[in-house]
């Protein structure tokens, strides 16, 4: 059962126009919200993160948004640059745990 | 860059043999945290552990167990390995009170 989904295994655009990153969850205690960024043979690096009691955090070229009814988040890129290309995470957590639950990652390729 | 390192980055096993990797910080950071990535289900978690000697299970903890005797290292050991735990193991920490994660480089398992 997948908690965190993102359902574009991969995304083309190109160099300098906007990328838009989806990811939907299902359950409804997750309250905060991460993006990570991971390139080849690498670990993953945190890049953005959102609070429940927000619906947009903006962090330079990066912006995620938040729609609590829908149960989705996204995360946008402007303008996209070739080294953006990467697999970006959704993850989430709720509670007091700690644990994040992560989603399968869509892979970004920005085309000069 | 958060002070992790992970041992060994590459290991080549037989089927049935104990393996243990080995997750070590600088960072005193409460939280640790074993996933494996695989193609198609992106970061799955192991095993998390939220202190010395705290430890408890992941979504994917079958065939693993971890140990934490002291506040810097956290170890996986898999019992008795199978091909299925052929992957890429990444280690990660975080702070109490933060939910983002700082990963390691991450260690690839080749079980033959």
């Amino acid at each position: 059962d997948q908690q965190v989904k993102q359902n574009s295994p991969s995304l083309s655009v190109q160099e300098g126009r906007i990328s838009i990153l989806n990811c939907d969850y299902t359950n409804s205690m997750f309250d905060y919200f991460l993006w990570y960024k991971k390139y080849p043979a690498e670990g993953p690096t945190f890049l953005i993160s959102i609070s429940s009691i927000k619906d947009k955090n903006e962090d330079g070229r990066f912006t995620v948004f938040l729609n609590k009814s829908a149960k989705h988040l996204s995360l946008h890129i402007v303008p996209s640059q070739p080294g953006d290309s990467a697999v970006y995470f959704c993850a989430a957590s709720g509670g007091s745990n700690y644990k994040l639950t992560f989603g399968k990652g869509t892979l970004l390729t920005v085309n000069p | 860059d958060a002070g992790i390192t992970q041992s060994p980055r590459h290991k080549v096993t037989e089927t049935g043999t104990p393996v243990t990797l080995r997750c070590h910080q600088t960072e005193n950071h409460r939280y640790m945290y074993w996933y494996r990535q695989d193609p198609g289900h992106g970061l799955r978690l192991i095993h998390y552990s939220y202190g010395v000697k705290d430890t408890d299970k992941g979504e994917v903890s079958d065939g693993y167990s971890v140990s934490r005797s002291k506040t810097e290292d956290f170890l996986l050991t898999l019992e008795s390995a199978t091909s299925s735990q052929t992957s890429v193991y990444f280690c990660a920490i975080s702070e109490s009170g933060t939910f983002e994660a700082f990963f390691g480089q991450g260690t690839r398992l080749t079980v033959v």
